[in-house]
């Protein structure tokens, strides 16, 4: 079956700590996403990569980072210099990036809750 | 510059009576919208797209959505409700060819047994 799988679904972060969240696809899909969902809050875009070695800052970057070494990978880690980052964060990904008149259905992983301690 | 707003918050529902999420946006552009649903603790799974195909969407689960570009509305209903049903749904825009996706803040759905 194809899909996206995100690991761990929970973690916990001690204070101070990098943690990093993995995020696969076997979809074939080129563009990838990471958002963050916080509770009565729509989805906030934190990155977002078209190719390989190529990522771009969503609207909240600030204290996350993430790579693109392989189509099928967009780890996002979570740094220390993120000051609230307890959430619930979800990837995706869609087939094209901004190809012709219609935007691209954007496919999400489970998720991965990630806890503050 | 696009935006979305989801009317209700919270709707309650009986078992086997009709459903109704309020969906109104706004758009510089012809734009493209979009109905998820979130069970709890679960990723978003796509109920349906519009994509100025056809005003009447129809989607999974006997869901559909109604494009009204005089109202800019882009309300999800299904003619009845199953416990099943239950869950947060978001809708949400993007431009034309755009990546962007701009999220409402969603509907949580409850089906009354």
């Amino acid at each position: 079956d194809g899909g996206i799988t995100q690991s761990p679904k929970y973690l916990f972060r001690k204070e101070g700590q990098n943690v990093t969240l993995s995020c696969e696809q076997n979809l074939n899909h080129d563009a990838m996403y990471w958002y963050r969902q916080d509770p009565g809050q729509g989805l906030r875009l934190i990155y977002y990569s078209q190719i390989v070695n190529d990522f771009q800052k969503g609207d909240i970057a600030e204290g996350y980072s993430v790579s693109r070494e392989k189509k099928e990978s967009f780890p996002l880690t979570v740094t220390s210099a993120q000051k609230n980052p307890t959430a619930f964060y979800l990837c995706a990904s869609s087939i094209l990036f901004s190809a012709g008149w219609v935007t691209d259905t954007q496919y999400f992983g489970p998720g991965t809750r990630l806890t503050v301690l | 510059a696009q935006s979305v707003t989801q009317l209700d918050s919270h709707v309650s529902v009986s078992e086997g009576t009709p459903v109704l999420l309020r969906c109104n946006y706004s758009s510089s552009y012809s734009p493209s919208l979009f109905w998820y649903v979130q069970h709890p603790n679960k990723g978003l799974q796509l109920l349906l797209k519009y994509t100025s195909a056809a005003t009447l969407v129809k989607g999974i689960n006997g869901f559909e959505a109604e494009f009204k570009k005089s109202e800019t509305s882009f309300h999800l209903t299904k003619p009845s409700a199953h416990m099943s049903d239950a869950a947060e749904y978001f809708c949400v825009v993007s431009g034309s060819g755009t990546y962007k996706y701009i999220f409402g803040t969603g509907t949580r759905l409850k089906v009354l047994a």
